[in-house]
């Protein structure tokens, strides 16, 4: 089955700095990559995602690269700001139809100090 | 957006009691549901898949005499925790994939329940 690792588990960055959070994953089939935001208590919510047809994804300060040979995927935010605080996970999955399963990382908590 | 009703958010009850938790797709049709459970600070753990009109599909691991689901229309999948026990309490999640999108279709999650166990 698919393996994401995620890392750091914890990120503390100064606001207006950027942020970086990768992740790796196993199953070679895996063809869709989406990222989730999670505040404490609530739902995991969808910031961007990534197809395996493409490289890179940009979303406003949010933007998303992958390299398939190397299977991995990285988050990236940009002039963050203290509402960017929160849990990501990111996910693996097989998009089409299939399993569809998701396969999340173990989760970055990021503090983002004013 | 795709909206996925979650209920209860909270539910605290005695060990023994059997608890159902509704995952409502509000504005799209799911042929496909899951559920996750997550501890404290850790990632969401799949328990199982939910599909519209038959058996769910469990992990290993996750005992299916535990925890039934039933997926019995596209807008509506059930968790019922049978026989809870302390060891029950978490934090669990559903999510829905809504059909119209395709191949690529995003999850999109419920807002949770609480379950505590005494």
């Amino acid at each position: 089955g698919e393996n994401v690792e995620q890392h750091p588990s914890t990120l503390s960055v100064q606001e207006g700095d950027s942020a970086v959070i990768k992740c790796t994953y196993s199953d070679s089939a895996s063809n869709y990559f989406p990222w989730y935001k999670q505040e404490l208590g609530k739902r995991p919510q969808l910031i961007i995602d990534i197809r395996s047809n493409v490289g890179e994804k940009k979303d406003q300060r949010i933007a998303v690269t992958l390299n398939k040979t190397a299977k991995h995927f990285s988050l990236h935010i940009t002039e963050t700001q203290p509402e960017d605080s929160a849990v990501y996970f990111c996910a693996a999955s097989q998009g089409w139809a299939g399993a569809n399963n998701l396969f999340f990382g173990t989760g970055t908590r990021l503090t983002v100090i004013p | 957006g795709a909206v996925v009703s979650q209920h209860p958010s909270r539910v605290i009850c005695k060990s023994g009691t059997s608890v159902k938790i509704e995952c409502r797709s509000l504005d799209f049709q799911a042929t496909t549901m899951f559920w996750y459970r997550q501890f404290p600070k850790k990632s969401l753990m799949l328990m199982a898949t939910s599909n519209e009109g038959s058996k769910a599909t469990y992990e290993q691991g996750v005992e299916k005499d535990k925890f039934l689901i039933n997926h019995a229309s596209l807008t509506l999948s059930t968790l019922t925790v049978t026989s809870a026990h302390p060891e029950d309490s978490s934090f669990y999640i559903c999510s829905a994939r809504d059909i119209a999108w395709g191949g690529y279709q995003p999850q999109h999650f419920g807002d949770g329940t609480r379950l505590s166990i005494l």
